[in-house]
């Protein structure tokens, strides 16, 4: 079956600017995950969503970060007044949630580059 | 909180032969998951193996195996027969309680040398 896809797969955007990146889980995973990536480290966690509770907004490292989910289905990680400091790789990952353990499965990212 | 480090940032190997990643964890849960993940050029995470920390038995997936010491918190990952393929970044990880939100470590960049 289809894997997480998210999109687009590279942007370039200039300081100010807002930009909108876009992940679609697998079909059926009620939960859904947001990491950043910056060069030569490791993923930090942003932002989850559970099915239709409120999501845990706990990693987001500014107000300038913001991401929505409709149900269980696509998500869009928006950032505003883009900084340099924002360029990474932003990754997006779905699981189901119904196992003792909750494996993970990650789209391919979206390499951000804020010039 | 919980934190996960690889001290190794760096590895070759030939091929063939057999590679060891470590990895050290801290955290005061009790029953927990660990986790190798891949991360080739293609940016495109994969789940290489998971350690559950309940049992004594280490996990194994083909070439892959792990030495998990749960006392000492350490989980490392052995590569057998590497490949080629095998030439990516190397993720640690571990879910925390709850949100089961992964905290990685910094990766150890693995290459697979002809």
């Amino acid at each position: 079956g289809a894997g997480v896809s998210q999109s687009p797969s590279n942007k370039v955007t200039e300081k100010g600017k807002d930009v909108e990146l876009r992940c679609d889980p697998i079909s059926g995973h009620t939960a859904l995950y947001w990491y950043r990536q910056r060069l030569g480290q490791g993923l930090e966690f942003l932002i989850y969503f559970q099915g239709n509770s409120a999501p845990d907004k706990s990693g987001l490292p500014s107000d300038r970060f913001s991401a929505e989910r409709t149900g269980e289905s696509v998500s869009t990680l928006t950032i505003q007044r883009t900084q340099q400091e924002d360029s990474a790789v932003y990754l997006c990952a779905s699981s189901r949630r119904d196992r003792a353990y909750n494996e993970q499965f990650f789209g391919p990212g979206t390499r951000l580059t804020v010039l | 909180a919980q934190t996960v480090t690889q001290s190794q940032p760096e590895m070759s190997v030939q091929e063939a032969e057999t590679v060891t990643l470590s990895c050290t964890y801290d955290t005061s849960e009790n029953n927990y998951y660990l986790f190798w993940y891949k991360q080739p050029p293609s940016r495109q995470m994969i789940l290489v193996i998971r350690q559950e920390a309940y049992k004594q038995q280490n996990a194994t997936e083909n070439r892959f195996s792990v030495n998990f010491q749960k006392a000492a918190k350490s989980f490392s990952l052995k590569i057998s027969d590497s490949q080629l393929g095998d030439t990516a970044m190397y993720f640690c990880a571990f879910p925390n309680f709850g949100n089961e939100k992964l905290t990685f470590g910094t990766g150890t960049r693995l290459t697979i040398i002809p």
